[in-house]
């Protein structure tokens, strides 16, 4: 089945340590999204890719990084640099960025 | 600024009874919109979309969407809440930021239905 499927449901750091959340699409995608999200604050753009080998930043991009190697494939790295990094990470593609985006399952970030 | 709202942050509403979530732009042109429904710990799910044309749209579940231009809004509606319709709703519009566009949702509706 087509989807996106986000990697590892559950994740647990220690305060200082760099973290990588996977995010992979079998949809022919071009676009992929990951966006933050926290209790009462709705969803909050981090990075965004439109094309392989090319991405953006989001409204709150400062202490995250990303890759776009392969079309299917857009990582997100938490790295020590965030302040608060415990929150859920959903990532989202779609095949035109004016169309709807298809969510993965999310990956629930606590660091300890 | 184009921007997308949620009015109501939380909503009650009992089993059976009609259901009506409230979403607002601000946008030049007729934006593409979009409802989601999240469920706790999950990813979000498509409930439908307007682009052009007929401006009620149906989508899953039994909902539907009316859009209005006089109004900028694109309300979400249901004549019946289940109790499996508990969840948090989000409408979203992509906006313009500089050369590219975003999906940009609102702050969302946490549904509670009463038995």
């Amino acid at each position: 089945d087509g989807g996106i499927t986000q990697s590892p449901k559950y994740l647990f750091r220690k305060e200082g340590q760099n973290v990588t959340l996977s995010c992979e699409q079998n949809l022919n995608h071009d676009a992929m999204y990951w966006y933050r999200q926290d209790p009462g604050q709705g969803l909050r753009l981090i990075y965004y890719s439109q094309i392989v080998n090319d991405f953006q930043k989001g409204d709150i991009a400062e202490g995250y990084s990303v890759s776009r190697e392969k079309k299917e494939s857009f990582p997100l790295t938490v790295t020590s640099a965030q302040k608060n990094p415990t929150a859920f990470y959903l990532c989202a593609s779609s095949g035109d960025s004016r169309r709807e985006a298809f969510f993965g399952q999310g990956t629930r970030l606590t660091v300890v | 600024a184009q921007s997308v709202t949620q009015p109501d942050i939380h909503i009650t509403v009992s089993e059976g009874a009609s259901l009506e979530l409230r979403c607002n732009y601000s946008y030049g042109a007729t934006p593409y919109l979009f409802w989601y429904v999240q469920s706790p710990g999950q990813g979000l799910q498509l409930l439908l979309k307007y682009f052009s044309g007929d401006t009620l749209v149906q989508g899953i579940k039994g909902f539907e969407a009316e859009f209005k231009r006089s109004q900028s809004s694109f309300n979400l509606r249901k004549p019946s809440v289940h109790w499996s319709d508990a969840a948090e709703y989000f409408c979203a519009v992509p906006i313009s930021s500089g050369s590219a566009r975003q999906l940009t949702f609102g702050s969302g509706t946490q549904l509670t239905v009463l038995p």
